[in-house]
This record gives C-alpha cells, structure tokens and sequence, in this order.
C-alpha cells in the first residue's frame, strides 16, 4: 500500500519568499507522485505530478517538484511566493500495484502569505 | 471552473436520514470518483465508476453506495446519516480509467448531519 507524509499542517512565509512544502512517500513499487492545490471553498486542482520521466516537474503557477527516490521525497518548491499562493496543499500517490485506481493523499499542508 | 458539477452545494440533515449528492463530470470524461474531506479523516478515496461499472473502492461505509448513470453522471448515496458523516464530498472526473490521470474535482457538497 501507498502512503504520503506532509510534514508540517501550517506553512507561513512572506511575500517574496521561497515556498517549501514537504511530502515523503512510502510505497513498495515506483510511484506516481501528485501535488494537488485547494483554494478556500474550491475543489482541488492539479498542480503536477510526477510519472517516471524527468525528476524534476514544472507546473502551474510557478510551482516545481523534485522526485528524489533516494529519500522517499517530492517537496513542492516555488522560488517566490505571492499572496495568490495561500491554500491548502495536497500531496498524493498512486500506483502500478493498484492499477493506478486510487490516489492517497497526504493531510495537507496550509500555505499562509503575509505581506 | 473545472467542469465539475455537484449538487446540492450544502445539505443539513438529520441523523438516520438518507441522502444523495449528484455529480456530474466534465464532458467526455468516463471516470467519476468520489472523495469524503473531513478534519478527522482527511482526505479520502471512497469509489470509482468508469463508464458506469465500478472500478475501485476505497473506505466506503457500507451505508453508502454510488452509481453511474448511462449518461455517466453519478450519486452517491449516504444512509443511515450519522453525526461522524458530516464532511465534504467532492466529485471528480477523469477521461481515463487510470487515476494517475489528471483528475478534475467539483466544487464538492458540503453535508451536515444534526
């Protein structure tokens, strides 16, 4: 079984700064690795997702995320933040053993930008 | 706007009662999953309908239960409500049957259960 980690529920940075949310996965066989963004009262959005090609994944908005198998990990990652960035950050996982059926995803991780 | 519609918005209901949360998916999508957002819980995968045959179930309470409709719409039952049942609910859609496809997520049905 699959299994994502996001470390810390609260992330607070000012505008301008770099934007660091973590997520470690645990899974038996390759994953496929998403970053999904919630804005208040929406549904979620894709943001990237990383299957296996590049290691490094450029999305939406800015955003980028390393796959680093070596330490289980795929941190989001934006160089400067903007006050349009807060929400709630979701990361999650799938995979092959599943069939790919289902994503687990992470607790979430709230994203606050001050001024 | 994702695509994704759900209705009703919100709901306030009693214990013991049933309801269903209707989701449409965007045009052309053949997949429908269901999430239940709550504090507790987080975010969870509860089932998913592909061209209207189930394809996969997540931690789905037997009290509930989802269809997809030939015109590939879904409902998503929940009975017996009880307090712990209040969460939201979010539809998404997907064209393909594999969820590491990109999924796109309605607006979600906000349910609450006195």
């Amino acid at each position: 079984a699959q299994s994502v980690t996001q470390l810390g529920s609260h992330v607070s940075v000012s505008e301008g700064a770099l934007v660091l949310l973590r997520c470690n996965y645990s899974s038996s066989v390759p994953p496929y690795l998403f970053w999904y963004v919630q804005y208040p009262n929406q549904g979620l959005q894709l943001l990237l997702k990383y299957t296996s090609a590049a290691t490094l994944v450029k999305g939406i908005n800015g955003f980028e995320a390393e796959f680093k198998k070596s330490e289980t990990s795929f941190h989001l990652t934006k160089p400067s933040a903007h006050m349009s960035d807060a929400a709630e950050y979701f990361c999650a996982v799938t995979a092959m053993n599943t069939g790919f059926q289902k994503l687990v995803f992470g607790t979430g991780t709230r994203l606050l930008v001050s001024p | 706007d994702s695509g994704v519609t759900q209705t009703p918005k919100h709901l306030i209901t009693a214990t013991g009662q049933r309801v269903t949360l209707r989701c449409s998916p965007r045009s052309g999508d053949l997949s429908v999953y269901w999430y239940q957002q709550s504090l507790d819980q987080g975010l969870q995968f509860l089932i998913q309908y592909y061209n209207g045959e189930e394809r996969a179930k997540g931690n789905i309470l037997e009290r509930f239960s989802a269809q997809q409709f030939p015109d590939l719409h879904s409902e998503l039952n929940l009975s017996s409500l009880e307090l712990g049942d209040s969460a939201l609910y979010f539809c998404a859609s997907s064209v393909h049957r594999r969820g590491l496809y990109e999924q796109f997520f309605g607006p979600g049905t906000r349910l609450t259960v006195l």
